[in-house]
């Protein structure tokens, strides 16, 4: 299987921080890494697929970035309807895996 | 716009078969290059992934679960389903069918989700 290391597993916050969260692979994955945000009660939203490639409709304060195994997203001007928890994701075979998470609450 | 929505009983008793189905509106579960899948949170934790079916009927299954999981289509009725056999307290989770495509370049990720329905498992 392919491990994926989320951190920080959480982190508080003001709006209009810039909030970077980190996901390992634990082996190569080439850009098949995406990211979700998920709400309470809710299902995951799709917010980046493929490393960087953001979704239509995601604001653009959100990113994508990789370097080797590491990938990084950044909200780059947090909002309040930002605090959610986030989740990376490896497509790169069909064997899925999910990060642990990483929780972004309010200071 | 794809759509999908679970629906299953709330509560199952142990040792028993968990059975959930999840309906796609918006489009055709037998059209190629989407694959239907079947993913899992368990209360205030991570998602896992159980398995996924493909319009011809092929499946893949996580190595975790593979010996109690079976996934299936029902054309006729533009559904898949998830049954989870044997379940014990620790299959008590939210479980999300989910959709992806495979695109010349590989998978791709987890598009289209439904809203997620509590199973608890309990005597």
């Amino acid at each position: 299987d392919i491990q994926l290391t989320q951190s920080p597993s959480s982190l508080s916050a003001s709006a209009g921080d810039r909030v970077t969260i980190t996901c390992r692979a634990s082996q190569s994955i080439s850009n098949y890494l995406n990211w979700y945000q998920q709400k309470p009660g809710k299902a995951p939203k799709l917010l980046i697929s493929a490393a960087s490639s953001l979704q239509s409709g995601v604001p653009s304060r959100f990113s994508g970035s990789r370097s080797g195994t590491d990938f990084t997203l950044t909200i780059s001007s947090l909002q309040p309807e930002d605090f959610a928890t986030y989740y990376c994701q490896q497509s790169y075979n069909s064997l899925f895996t999910f990060g642990g998470g990483t929780k972004v609450e309010i200071k | 716009q794809v759509q999908l929505q679970e629906s299953g009983p709330g509560l199952v008793k142990p040792s028993q078969t968990l059975s959930l189905t999840c309906t796609v509106s918006g489009g055709s579960i037998n059209s190629g290059g989407y694959y239907w899948s079947w993913i899992r949170q368990h209360p205030g934790k991570g998602l896992e992934w159980i398995g996924y079916v493909y319009y011809s009927g092929s499946t893949y299954y996580s190595p975790s679960l593979k010996s109690r999981v079976t996934i299936s289509l029902d054309t006729s009725k533009n559904q898949f389903s998830l049954k989870l056999s044997s379940v014990t307290a620790a299959d008590t989770a939210v479980y999300y069918c989910a959709s992806f495509g495979k695109y010349s370049y590989g998978y791709g990720p987890f598009d289209y989700w439904g809203q997620g329905t509590l199973v608890s498992v309990s005597s």
